[in-house]
C-alpha cells in the first residue's frame, strides 16, 4: 500500500463550481498535512498546511484533515480558470527520514 | 528576493553523458532536497541533505550523485548509469514554519531530455 494515495484525475469543472480534492494515507502517526499547487512547467507552491485534525480556511480554499479516517481534503469554492493546475497533497514524515511524501497529484481544469 | 534558483531550465543530453543540475538557495535553510517528477507518478525523492557535508539517499538514488559543500548549494549529477533520466527535476529546501510545520520551498525546476 502506498503511503499517500491521490486520485490523478483529470478533473474538469465549470467556473464557479465547488471542487473537492482528496487523499488517503496509511500511517496514523502523521501529523503535518499540506497541499501544493503546481502550474504547468513550474515548481510546486505551498497552498495550505494543517497540523493534526481539523479545518483550515484561507479565502476560497479550505483544507480538512480527518485523522480517524486517514483522509485529507482540499475544497475550492467559486473556482476560477486561474485555479487550473495540478494539486498535490503532501505529508511530512517526522520520523527518521524527515521527508515530505507526495501524492501523485490531481490535474484540475476550470472551464470559463 | 529570497528563493531557490535552478539552472539550467532546459537541458538536452546525449546518452552516456553525465550532466549536473544546479540548485542555489538564499533562504538560509539547512535542509535541501532533490525530487524527480514524471507524468502520473508524482514527486519521487532522489537525495536529501539535512546539513552541510551530509546527505542521504532517497527512494530512487540509483544513477544520481550529489554534494553539499556549502549551505546554499546542492548540485545534482545525473550519471550515465541512470537508465531513464528524461524527467522534470525539482530542488527544494526546508524551513520550520509556524506551529512547527515543516514546509518545503521549491525551485522552478529543470527539464532534462536525453536524446
Amino acid at each position: 500500500q502506498k503511503e499517500v494515495e491521490q486520485d490523478p484525475g483529470p478533473l474538469s469543472v465549470p467556473e464557479g463550481a465547488i471542487v473537492s480534492l482528496n487523499c488517503t494515507y496509511s500511517n496514523s502517526a502523521f501529523q503535518y498535512f499540506m497541499w501544493y499547487r503546481q502550474y504547468s512547467r513550474k515548481g510546486p507552491e505551498l497552498l495550505m498546511y494543517t497540523y493534526s485534525s481539523g479545518n483550515k480556511e484561507d479565502g476560497r480554499f479550505t483544507a480538512q484533515v480527518d485523522k480517524s479516517s486517514k483522509y485529507i481534503s482540499l475544497f475550492i469554492r467559486d473556482s476560477q480558470p486561474s485555479d487550473s493546475a495540478t494539486y498535490l497533497c503532501a505529508i511530512f514524515d517526522e520520523g527518521a527520514t524527515n521527508k515530505l511524501i507526495f501524492g501523485t497529484g490531481t490535474l484540475l481544469a476550470v472551464q470559463p | 528576493d529570497g528563493g531557490i534558483t535552478q539552472s539550467p531550465k532546459y537541458l538536452f543530453r546525449k546518452e552516456g553523458q553525465n550532466v549536473t543540475l544546479s540548485c542555489e538557495q538564499n533562504l538560509n535553510h539547512d535542509a535541501m532536497y532533490w525530487y524527480r517528477q514524471d507524468p502520473g507518478q508524482g514527486l519521487r525523492l532522489i537525495y536529501y541533505s539535512q546539513i552541510v557535508n551530509d546527505f542521504q539517499k532517497g527512494d530512487i538514488a540509483e544513477g544520481y550523485s550529489v554534494s553539499r559543500e556549502k549551505k546554499e548549494s546542492f548540485p545534482l549529477t545525473v550519471t550515465s548509469a541512470q537508465k531513464n533520466p528524461t524527467a522534470f527535476y525539482l530542488c527544494a529546501s526546508r524551513d520550520r514554519g509556524l506551529y512547527g510545520a515543516n514546509v518545503l520551498t521549491f525551485g522552478a525546476g529543470s527539464r532534462l531530455t536525453v536524446l
